[in-house]
């Protein structure tokens, strides 16, 4: 059982929807962290934070919006989305934002399908 | 140049056998190396960590070489659960920002 969840697991909505994803990790963990996943590519940095302060906003389109209202939940809210946002995104965690020798914990991710 | 690139595979094994694959790196001052496990449509499980001397876990052995800038993975005796996309992680840096690859993809065949 994975220590970070996430939902909703799958997501379609039309471009012209407001949704939310959430993240909750169960570890203790002081860091968390939004990615973008998409076909046959590594996955992208959006969103970091620490202690519920965002320190990375990583060239991501204003149409996402984070929300990380305690150290344990991390949302990501969603507005007028295109479809090029269609991908996997998945939320981690860390222990700190020390980073080496320190790996980052998944949730099982949002399938997302913009149409 | 891609910070951290792979062979996309797939690397398609007999059960039993064994197979490797690198992972370059471009950035020579990248401090941590790790190998996560990626099922079809599923999240990244930490796989291991790669130290520099080298590390074993189990059927797996990673290895670190810095003069060329890569990591390897090597799975002995697979078996048809090992079947997945292996990722490569490094951190550039001392921080957070860790760089993932594309992915290899093993597939293991009875």
């Amino acid at each position: 059982e994975t220590g970070v969840t996430q939902t909703p697991r799958h997501l379609v909505m039309g471009m012209t929807n407001k949704k939310s994803l959430k993240c909750e990790q169960h570890l203790g963990h002081n860091a968390m962290y939004w990615y973008k996943q998409s076909a046959k590519k590594p996955l992208e940095l959006m969103f970091v934070y620490s202690l519920e302060e965002r320190v990375e906003n990583n060239s991501v389109p204003s149409r996402f919006s984070p929300e990380c209202p305690n150290s344990s939940h991390l949302f990501l809210h969603l507005h007028t989305l295109q479809p090029e946002d269609s991908a996997l995104y998945l939320c981690a965690s860390s222990q700190d934002l020390g980073g080496r020798s320190q790996p980052q914990h998944f949730g099982d991710g949002t399938r997302l399908s913009i149409l | 140049r891609k910070e951290v690139e792979q062979d996309p595979g797939p690397f398609n094994v007999p059960e039993g056998a064994t197979v490797a694959f690198n992972c370059t790196y471009s950035n020579s001052a990248s401090q941590s190396f790790f190998w996560y496990r990626q099922d079809c449509r599923k999240e990244p499980k930490l796989l291991m960590s790669v130290y520099s001397s080298g590390n074993e876990d189990g059927r797996f052995t990673a290895q670190l070489n810095r003069a060329s800038q890569y990591i390897s993975l090597l799975i002995r005796d697979s078996k048809l659960s090992d079947s997945a996309t292996y990722l490569c992680v490094v951190n550039p840096g001392n921080d957070y920002k860790l760089s993932f690859g594309a992915g290899t993809t093993v597939t293991v065949r009875a």
